[in-house]
Parts: structure tokens; sequence; C-alpha cells
């Protein structure tokens, strides 16, 4: 199994909501990452947690709230997220943080209205 | 901080070879990448090669690596239909990996 599984694949939410998004994986990786990609950029680094411990956030606002409940989960928490914020959420995974091999989930495309 | 550079767009005919080129600006990286993202879908890792070589061939993919221009590139023999997709190159850079500009890749009947 290979597989990194993110849900939901779509959520639409209003600015005064609170949303979670959810990242599993089953290949024992110890290192887990939360990507932003806007429309037709390259994915830029958001969090990585290394041993359910957040080892890098790249000065993201407060208003997005990791969490990685056990070695197999990572969460991104919403919160009163702007329309700017709409673009997909990729998670990641390596065996090891800075591991050559990265495997990515099929994102969440998230629309703030 | 680091940047990786590509070009935007490049349309090739079925079965004729793709290039994609990257150029990045930090030499002290040990691996770089090659990611596809097909539309609305996440990113699949295709390839990577160490730095200390030169070029690296897993089937149809061919990776160059010119350490002194800090030019990498990817051919893709007999491009099919669904090769089309966009193309990051990436390396990691103070324990993140910078993704390069992204090329779009169109092959045509």
């Amino acid at each position: 199994d290979t597989e990194v599984t993110q849900t939901p694949k779509h959520l639409v939410m209003g600015m005064t909501n609170k949303k979670s998004l959810k990242c599993e994986q089953h290949m024992g990786h110890r290192a887990m990452y939360w990507y932003k990609q806007k429309a037709k950029k390259p994915p830029e680094l958001m969090f990585v947690y290394s041993y359910e411990k957040l080892s890098i956030n790249e000065s993201v606002p407060s208003r997005f709230s990791p969490e990685c409940p056990n070695s197999s989960l990572l969460n991104l928490h919403l919160h009163a997220l702007q329309p700017e914020d709409s673009a997909l959420y990729l998670c990641a995974s390596s065996q090891e943080w800075r591991d050559r091999e990265a495997f990515f989930g099929q994102g969440t495309r998230l629309t703030v209205v | 901080g680091e940047d990786v550079e590509q070009s935007l767009f490049l349309s090739v005919r079925e079965g004729d070879s793709s290039v994609i080129n990257c150029t990045y600006t930090d030499s002290s990286s040990t691996y770089l990448y090659w990611y596809k993202q097909e539309p609305g879908a996440g990113l699949q890792l295709l390839t990577y090669i160490f730095s200390n070589m030169d070029m690296k061939q897993d089937q149809r993919l061919t990776v160059l690596l010119n350490k002194k221009d800090k030019h990498l590139s990817l051919r893709i023999a007999d491009t099919q239909t669904g090769d089309s997709a966009i193309y990051f190159c990436a390396d990691y850079n103070t324990d993140k990996l910078i993704f390069g500009t992204g090329t779009r890749l169109q092959v045509f009947p």
C-alpha cells in the first residue's frame, strides 16, 4: 500500500465556518507534510511533522492549525478562512523527514466563499 | 532563497520525444526530482537523480544533470497522450522540497 488518502476531495466553506482536512497513510512513514497549491502555481510547503512533532511551520497564518494525533494521521483544522485561501491542499508522507521519496495524496480542493 | 525555473509550456506529437528543462540556483542538493501532476490530481514522483550522477534512465524516462550549469532535464521517449500533464522539477533546500514553476506538456495525435 503506497497510498496517501485525503478527505474530503472537495470542500466549500464560508468565512465563518470551521472545517478539517484529513490525511492518512499506512506505510509506516514518520514524516508527514501539508502543502498548498494555488492555481497554475507549484506546491508550497506549509507544515512538516516528524515523529508526530511539528518540525517546520512556514509562517502559516494561525487560521490554519495542523494536528498529528498519531503516526498515520494528519489533520489540518481551518477556521475563519479568507477567499484567497482557496487552493488545492496536498498532504504527503515519507519514511523519514528529508527522505528522497515523498508520496503525495490526491489533494483537497478547497473553495472559501 | 532558491529559484527553480522551468519553461511554461511544451507541445509534442504523439510518438515523438519530449524534453522538459529545469534550472536551479542551489548546488548543495543531494537529490533532484521530477514529479507529474495530472489535472485535478496530486503529485506523482516519476524519478529522481543523485547529485553526483550525470544521467539516469528509467524505462521511457531519461534524466540528465549538468551540475556545472545547474541544469536538469527530463526526456520522455515515445510520448503518449497519457503523458499530458504538468511536470515539476524539485530539489531539497534547507530541509524542504522546492518545486519549479512547472511545465505543461500537451501531446497531440
